[in-house]
């Protein structure tokens, strides 16, 4: 069975920085390109990052370029999204994705809430 | 960058209905569309994927037709597990996916 599951959230200030990590199983983590996906509260989905499988190509959303960065260890089968210099609209529920060639999440973790705020 | 736009934005319907929700891009993407629900406090679930492949174990009252710009999410006989916000999504490269701002279906 597929599961990835977030962990790292939590409340940090305006500034500061976070460091969210997914753990996967059930599947070859090494084979597929893994994304992050946020949902600020009460609003729509948001694509934020993903990376290839040996981490050779890296995408960022415009507003987050330059402040988060993702990466991935293939041997821990795990994902991680590092970011810094948080802002109050990156408060948000950020899932992690497996991301497929034909299709782009077909599998979701739980999700991680992070707020920043003062 | 290409933009995604939905309509309507809510739904009003009823158990049984059939319902459409449209999804357009502001420009071509071939048939890289996928459809998501979600329901409150959950992570989205893959209902359909390149425009009209739908995901194994989805439901066959939910289908997907379109390509190029314009697309469109079929509900047939409503149930009461469909009621949920609705959102489509292009992932024509990897280097950006865009959601629609989603579709809100809820029971008249």
């Amino acid at each position: 069975e597929v599961q990835l599951v977030e962990s790292g959230g939590g409340l940090v200030q305006p500034g500061g920085s976070l460091r969210l990590s997914c753990a996967a199983s059930g599947f070859t983590f090494s084979s597929y390109w893994m994304s992050w996906v946020r949902q600020a509260p009460g609003k729509g989905l948001e694509w934020v990052a993903n990376i290839k499988q040996d981490a050779s190509e890296k995408y960022y959303v415009d507003s987050v370029k330059g402040r988060f960065t993702i990466s991935r260890d293939n041997a821990k089968n795990s994902l991680y999204l590092q970011m810094d210099s948080l802002r109050a609209e990156d408060t948000a529920v950020y899932y992690c994705a497996r991301t497929p060639g034909t299709s782009p999440f077909d599998y979701w973790g739980q999700g991680a809430l992070v707020t920043v705020s003062s | 960058d290409i933009q995604m736009t939905q309509s309507p934005s809510t739904l009003s319907a009823s158990v049984g209905d059939t319902v459409i929700i449209t999804c357009r891009a502001s420009q071509s993407i071939n048939s890289w569309l996928a459809w998501y629900q979600q329901k409150p406090g959950k992570a989205p679930k893959l209902l359909i994927y390149k425009a009209s492949s739908l995901q194994s174990g989805v439901p066959s009252r939910f289908s997907g037709r379109g390509s190029g710009t314009e697309f469109t999410l079929t509900i047939t006989s409503l149930q009461p597990d469909d009621f949920a916000t609705y959102y489509c999504q292009q992932y024509n490269s990897y280097s950006i996916f865009t959601f629609g701002p989603g579709t809100k279906v809820d029971i008249k």
